[in-house]
């Protein structure tokens, strides 16, 4: 079966470094992506990864290693509006995206 | 630019009834999709379409029905709702099934009793 895995939930400090970590196991691979859904939002898009290594976009850095099946999301000088749910997913063979079931980031002040 | 809009918001349905969850995006994008998103589980997808006339069935597609006759409008429909249908419905649209950035509605708050 497919399967991606990621924490429940998740405490930091604001003004910190957190990683929020993915291992995924699928039917074929065509990129992962990391999605942010603030409480009663809709998700929206941050990163893509379709090759090893690090994609960096601002305060957020997304990398992939296809060999381990896993991926990790880096959120650099936390900010309370930061205090969301990141939600990990890859495309499988078929270009339909597999969901985790999210972490829940908490910032505390 | 609206992006992608949902209607309704929220609605609170008896067991048995029909419904028809309305999507309908302004982007032009070829590809779109349903899904649920329950507590602790990830979004599932119920189903796509990767082209206006075309449809077909994702992960959990049991119970609800799509249509896309044109490229703006992907409607979902609930033939008899149960219970377990009560969830966060979100609809997406991408400019191609292997495009790498999928635009969400803001969700229906479908309650079934």
């Amino acid at each position: 079966g497919q399967n991606i895995d990621q924490p429940t939930e998740m405490t930091a400090t604001e003004g910190a470094i957190v990683q929020i970590n993915c291992t995924y196991q699928t039917s074929g691979f065509n990129g992962l992506f990391w999605y942010q859904q603030h409480a009663g939002e809709a998700p929206t898009f941050l990163s893509y990864n379709v090759l090893d290594g690090l994609e960096e976009k601002g305060r957020f850095s997304s990398f992939l290693s296809r060999s381990k099946g896993y991926s990790y999301l880096l959120l650099k000088e936390l900010q309370m509006k930061d205090s969301a749910s990141y939600l990990c997913a890859v495309k499988d063979s078929n270009y339909q995206l597999i969901w985790g079931a999210g972490t829940k980031l908490i910032i505390k002040p | 630019i609206a992006g992608i809009t949902q209607a309704p918001t929220s609605q609170i349905l008896a067991a048995g009834r029909r419904m028809t969850l309305r999507c309908t995006q302004d982007m032009r994008h070829n590809a779109m999709y349903w899904y649920r998103q329950d507590l602790g589980l990830g979004l599932r997808l119920i189903h796509y379409s990767n082209t206006a006339g075309t449809t077909g069935k994702g992960e959990v597609p049991d119970g609800y029905s799509v249509s896309r006759a044109n490229t703006d409008d992907f409607p979902l429909t609930l033939a008899s709702a149960v219970p377990s249908q009560t969830s966060v419905y979100f609809c997406a649209s991408s400019q191609g099934a292997e495009d790498t950035e999928a635009f969400f509605g803001q969700g229906t708050r479908l309650t079934v009793v």
